[in-house]
């Protein structure tokens, strides 16, 4: 593995399933964020995490949840997926969970809930 | 509120100069970004600017204006691989970065 790695790719989904989006990476930085993309729109902070152990909510949590066990993973779910949370997801860290380090960002999971 | 604003698309010819310009109004600011983001790809880091001025690198610079809420990407030498959307995004006081909604750039022969 090398940096920020995303699965699954791509999901087709059933509203009212429940979905995790894995996030993984290798990179030992102690920050972690979630966003979704929609066309129009600029990135969109879901929740973050400045060290394992803790989460924060960021712009758009409604209807997601997430995790940090440990350093490398940052799973984010949908507890019962609606068709509004269609979008492209990313998954991104950076080396501290303060101050103005460049975020990297794995290379998406394009979610579509029918 | 919040606010970053950037052109939705903007044309230019391969080999020419094209300058992307963003304006951003955030609670705080420590730095503004620019990523290049292709197509079906997640964003790359550009450059950040967090003091007055124009930072470059290679065929890229960007430039900040802290008093005027101002910043802009400039591309040089164009190159048909530079067809792409680059996003702006502002650093606010918590250190979480809001983004524009992203200028794509279309390079023409």
């Amino acid at each position: 593995i090398a940096g920020i790695t995303q699965a699954p790719t791509s999901q087709i989904l059933a509203a009212g399933r429940r979905m995790t989006l894995r996030c993984t990476q290798d990179m030992r930085h102690n920050a972690m964020y979630w966003y979704r993309q929609d066309l129009g729109l600029g990135l969109r902070l879901i929740h973050y995490s400045n060290t394992a152990g803790t989460t924060g909510k960021g712009e758009v949590p409604d209807g997601y949840s997430v995790s940090r066990a440990n350093t490398d993973d940052f799973p984010l779910t949908l507890a019962s997926a609606v068709p509004s949370q269609t979008s492209v997801y990313f998954c991104a860290s950076s080396p501290s969970g303060s101050g103005t380090d460049t975020q990297y960002f794995g290379p998406g999971t394009r979610l579509t809930v029918l | 509120g919040q606010n970053i604003d950037q052109p939705t698309e903007m044309t230019a010819t391969e080999g020419a100069i094209v300058q992307i310009n963003c304006t951003y109004q955030t609670s705080g600011f420590n730095g503004l970004f620019w990523y290049q983001q292709h197509a079906g790809e997640a964003p790359t880091f550009l450059s950040y600017n967090v003091l007055d001025g124009l930072e470059e690198k290679g065929r890229f610079s960007s430039f900040l204006s802290r008093s005027k809420g101002y910043s802009y990407l400039l591309l040089k030498e164009l190159q048909m691989k530079d067809s792409a959307s680059y996003l702006c995004a502002s650093m606010d006081s918590n250190y979480q970065l809001i983004w524009g909604a992203g200028t794509k750039l279309i390079i023409k022969p």
